[in-house]
């Protein structure tokens, strides 16, 4: 039974379209983070969401919107997708959002935009 | 600032060689510390930790990391390389934002260890 998990891990589409990775944690945390890997492995914080409240809101395109329908889910949907989207999305969870801890993470979706 | 650097962004050894991952932090306040390792088309997950107490920390697979304060540092080794441990390696800070004090983990560049016979 995995604890965080993503769908789909693979997506490919072309420039323009519209896409979401959606994201499950089942440990029963409240807060979670988006990750963006680069293809040179560097990982920066997207955002993160604290019960359905986003508390963290890196300088990210307003492109990317999350949604969190509930503590358990946060979902990322990308507007007008540009080749710079191409990337591995993680999703983390941790239990509070001053926890100074672990994060649990989600084997990722590999986004590739054409 | 706070960040974190770490040194070589490929390391290679000898199987059953010393493996010396290096990490630097800069930090206005002593940070909680990771090592979180990522094997090929998976997530990450955590090695170690240092959150207080002994500076010395045990994880898991053998491998074990030190904070020296002093250095700024908080480099991974393990004693004998295995082929098993070839995967990108991070070195993580969590520090608290500024703003309404959330946390956030802050990772390095990372590492590509390769291992070969």
């Amino acid at each position: 039974d995995t604890a965080v998990s993503q769908t789909p891990k693979y997506l490919v589409t072309q420039m323009g379209n519209d896409k979401s990775i959606k994201c499950e944690q089942n440990l029963g945390h409240d807060t979670m983070y988006w990750y963006k890997q680069d293809s040179k492995k560097f990982l920066k914080i997207m955002f993160s969401y604290n019960n359905k409240e986003l508390i963290i809101n890196e300088t990210v395109p307003n492109r990317f919107s999350p949604k969190s329908p509930d503590k358990a889910h946060l979902n990322l949907h990308i507007n007008s997708l540009e080749l710079g989207d191409s990337a591995v999305y993680f999703c983390a969870s941790s239990p509070d959002s001053h926890w100074a801890g672990e994060l649990f993470f989600g084997e990722g979706s590999r986004l590739t935009v054409l | 600032a706070q960040s974190v650097t770490q040194l070589g962004s490929h390391v290679s050894v000898s199987e059953g060689a010393l493996v010396l991952l290096r990490c630097n932090y800069s930090s206005s306040v002593p940070p909680y510390l990771f090592w979180y390792v990522q094997y090929p088309n998976q997530g990450l997950q955590l090695l170690l930790k240092y959150t207080t107490g002994a500076t010395l920390v045990k994880g898991i697979n053998g491998f074990e990391a030190e904070f020296k304060k002093s250095e700024t540092s908080f480099h991974l080794t393990k004693p004998s390389a295995h082929m098993s441990d070839a995967a990108e390696y991070f070195c993580a800070v969590s520090l608290e934002e500024f703003s309404g004090g959330y946390n956030k983990l802050i990772f390095g560049a990372g590492t590509r260890l390769a291992v070969h016979p």
